[in-house]
């Protein structure tokens, strides 16, 4: 278990630019959730998706934002003609399905800052 | 009003001394996250709970389903217990994604 990984760590751009993150959750894990996390806030939920079905989009998730989970393993995250409003902390994290309430693992996510 | 409310915002405690941060819900929810933040973002999951009481070392979360609270308990803080603690809702029949309250950004002085 190498744990939920998210990459890159931080992303710097210009506004305008298109960014794309990517996730890679716990191997046996079929649900894959993104969340969004704006500086002194909590987090907010994204997406989420159950093996590669991505089965809810939160009003968050204006036109410029798209997921993808094309295998059911990795995820990808791409925001398109950013703004300064999408500098945040974007947030991946992962769960089995068997049994009961099983716990989500969070990745250390991406920092995306827009100049 | 906030699905997930948490009080307090920011605390301040000295070294040793008893911290509770408390958690209200207005969801019907699966169970419930108690999540630790350190700076730099990455997030640990503390507790899940669906009833009554767990414990981990220094760590107490309880929670009472028919009043739709829960509190973490930190015994004997120390500075090491410094960061955001953050309660989530795992709402049902929603593929028990994450409701969030705004977390409490606790300080341990030594």
């Amino acid at each position: 278990d190498t744990g939920v990984s998210q990459d890159p760590r931080h992303k710097i751009t210009k506004r305008g630019q298109n960014v794309t993150f990517r996730c890679d959750p716990i191997s046996e894990h079929n649900r894959l959730y993104w969340y969004r996390q704006t500086l002194g806030q909590g987090p907010e939920f994204l997406t989420y998706f159950q093996n590669e079905a991505q089965l809810e989009k939160s009003r968050l998730l204006s036109d410029r934002f798209s997921a993808e989970r094309p295998k059911g393993s990795f995820s990808t995250l791409e925001i398109q003609r950013t703004e300064q409003g999408d500098s945040a902390m974007y947030l991946c994290a992962s769960s089995s399905t068997g049994g009961s309430n099983q716990p989500q693992h969070f990745g250390d996510g991406t920092r995306l800052s827009i100049l | 009003k906030n699905e997930v409310e948490q009080s307090p915002q920011n605390l301040t405690a000295q070294e040793g001394e008893f911290i509770t941060i408390n958690c209200s819900y207005s969801v019907g929810i699966s169970a419930l996250h108690w999540l630790q933040q350190h700076p730099g973002g990455g997030i640990v999951s503390l507790f899940m709970l669906s009833s009554g009481k767990k414990k981990h070392g220094r760590l107490i979360a309880t929670i009472n389903i028919q009043e739709k609270h829960s509190s973490l308990h930190i015994t004997a803080s120390h500075p090491r217990d410094s960061a955001v603690y953050i309660c989530a809702a795992m709402i049902k029949a929603a593929g028990n994604k994450l409701t969030f309250g705004g977390g409490t950004r606790v300080l341990v002085k030594p």
